[in-house]
């Protein structure tokens, strides 16, 4: 099993519309995550980071499934704007950040 | 708003040759991370630095591969010789500390001929 796994997509959606993601982890013992989100051919910026409690910005909402190692992000009221790729990623346990290979969203008009 | 630096933005080599990335993270980084990137591919850490040292060189293909952080500040990546293969994007890095938010460059994105 990869450590970090994502559905590539791509997600059609309609403006407006809200989609979810989701991501698995394989080391029980992560322990930070986070979600960035990447547009084509740019580097990776930090969209937000997920905590236990769950966490929102906007309409964007990230959540922690510990029990069964995945972690969520919802858009809601999706733009054009939103069209990017979205990376999970999670820190296995050990000193580093390991990376999916990203969900593509694709929002049309 | 502090930025991690990288040059060059863009750089076409031939193979058999020698090529250099630099980075400069943000100031006060104490985490440095360099990344490989495949187009339609996640990024994959090639080495991660904290100050000078190396916690993670375990992906990097070190025949051909070498990475210094001398001062513990910026860094540079190295390839010789490149090889067609290593054609992508190289992704520095950086972060306050290890399991933190990680604050990418605009990366070198690397063609070998």
């Amino acid at each position: 099993r990869k450590e970090v796994e994502q559905d590539p997509g791509p997600f059609n959606v309609p403006e407006g519309a809200t989609v979810a993601f989701n991501c698995t982890y394989s080391n029980s013992a992560s322990q930070s995550f986070f979600w960035y989100r990447q547009d084509c051919r740019k580097e990776p910026k930090l969209l937000m980071s997920v905590y236990s409690s769950g966490n929102e910005d906007g309409r964007f909402t990230a959540q922690l499934n510990r029990a069964s190692q995945y972690i969520s992000l919802l858009i809601r009221d999706s733009k054009l704007s939103d069209s990017a790729t979205y990376l999970c990623v999670v820190n296995p346990g050990y000193s580093t950040l390991t990376f999916g290979k990203g969900t593509m969203l694709l929002v049309s008009p | 708003e502090a930025e991690v630096a990288q040059s060059p933005r863009y750089k076409i080599t031939e193979k058999s040759q020698a090529v250099a990335f630099w980075c400069d993270p943000i100031s006060g980084h104490a985490t440095l991370y360099w990344y490989r990137q495949i187009l339609g591919q996640g990024p994959e850490l090639l080495v991660q630095f904290q100050d000078e040292s190396v916690v993670d060189d375990s992906q990097l293909p070190k025949d051909r591969f070498s990475a210094e952080r001398l001062k513990g500040v910026d860094s540079t990546l190295k390839i010789q010789p490149a090889e067609l293969g290593d054609s992508a994007m190289y992704l520095c890095a950086s972060s306050p500390k290890p399991n933190t938010e990680a604050f990418f460059g605009q990366g070198t994105r690397l063609t070998v001929v």
